[in-house]
């Protein structure tokens, strides 16, 4: 079955920093790949997504995510924070082909500071 | 495109009543919708896997007869908590596939915060 890593749980930068979210997956061969982001009461909003092809992907909300099959990873990158991001950030897998249920990490919980 | 529209939004209900929650794809065919359940603080949960015109699919742990999901039609599928008790309270999220005419992948429903009381 495949799983989704988020080793940070809970992350702080200050405003104009910049921002890595980290993410692994495990599964043999290339699932479809998503980031998420939920603002507080509120659904989800789809940051960006990779299915095939160019490894880097550039998103919504200038976040970009680059996925590294060698390292079973999709980190989530923006190089100028705005406060407006603070949020949780959910990477998510699911299995390419037809309709598939989608495993999310268990999320990263960012905190941006002035 | 793929738009999913989840109703209601929030509600709160007594204990030992039922809430349904309503999911509805406004712009395409959703044949399949997937239910989540989010508790605080966590990631999201799957729940079950609801098909047009068949039966439910539900998670291991999930108990079918609590929570009844409906997709009778290929833009409507509903989730109905019965007999609500408070450990319900949750943040319920539906989402639906959409991988024709084009692959948008995996479109979420803005949730349905139910607080039992």
């Amino acid at each position: 079955a495949q799983s989704v890593t988020q080793p940070d749980i809970h992350i702080t930068v200050s405003e104009g920093a910049s921002l890595e979210l980290r993410c692994n997956y495990s599964y043999g061969a290339t699932p479809y790949l998503f980031w998420y982001v939920q603002s507080p009461g509120q659904g989800l909003q789809l940051l960006l997504k990779y299915f095939s092809g160019d490894t880097l992907v550039q998103g919504i909300k200038g976040f970009e995510a680059e996925f590294k099959r060698s390292q079973s990873s999709f980190n989530l990158r923006k190089p100028s924070v705005h406060w407006s991001d603070a949020a949780e950030y959910f990477c998510a897998v699911a299995l390419s082909g037809g309709y598939q249920k989608v495993t999310f990490g268990i999320g990263t919980k960012l905190q941006v500071i002035p | 495109g793929a738009v999913v529209s989840q109703h209601p939004s929030r509600v709160i209900c007594k204990s030992g009543t039922s809430v349904k929650i309503e999911c509805r794809s406004l712009d395409f065919q959703a044949t399949t919708m997937f239910w989540y359940r989010q508790f605080p603080k966590q990631s999201l949960m799957l729940m079950a896997t609801s098909n047009e015109g068949s039966k439910a699919t539900y998670e291991q742990g999930v108990e079918k007869d609590k929570f009844l999901i409906n997709h009778a039609s290929l833009t409507l599928s509903t989730l109905t908590v019965t007999s609500a008790h408070p450990e319900d309270s949750s943040f319920y999220i539906c989402s639906a596939p959409r991988t024709a005419p084009t692959n948008y992948g995996y479109t979420f429903g803005s949730g349905t915060r139910l607080t039992v009381v």
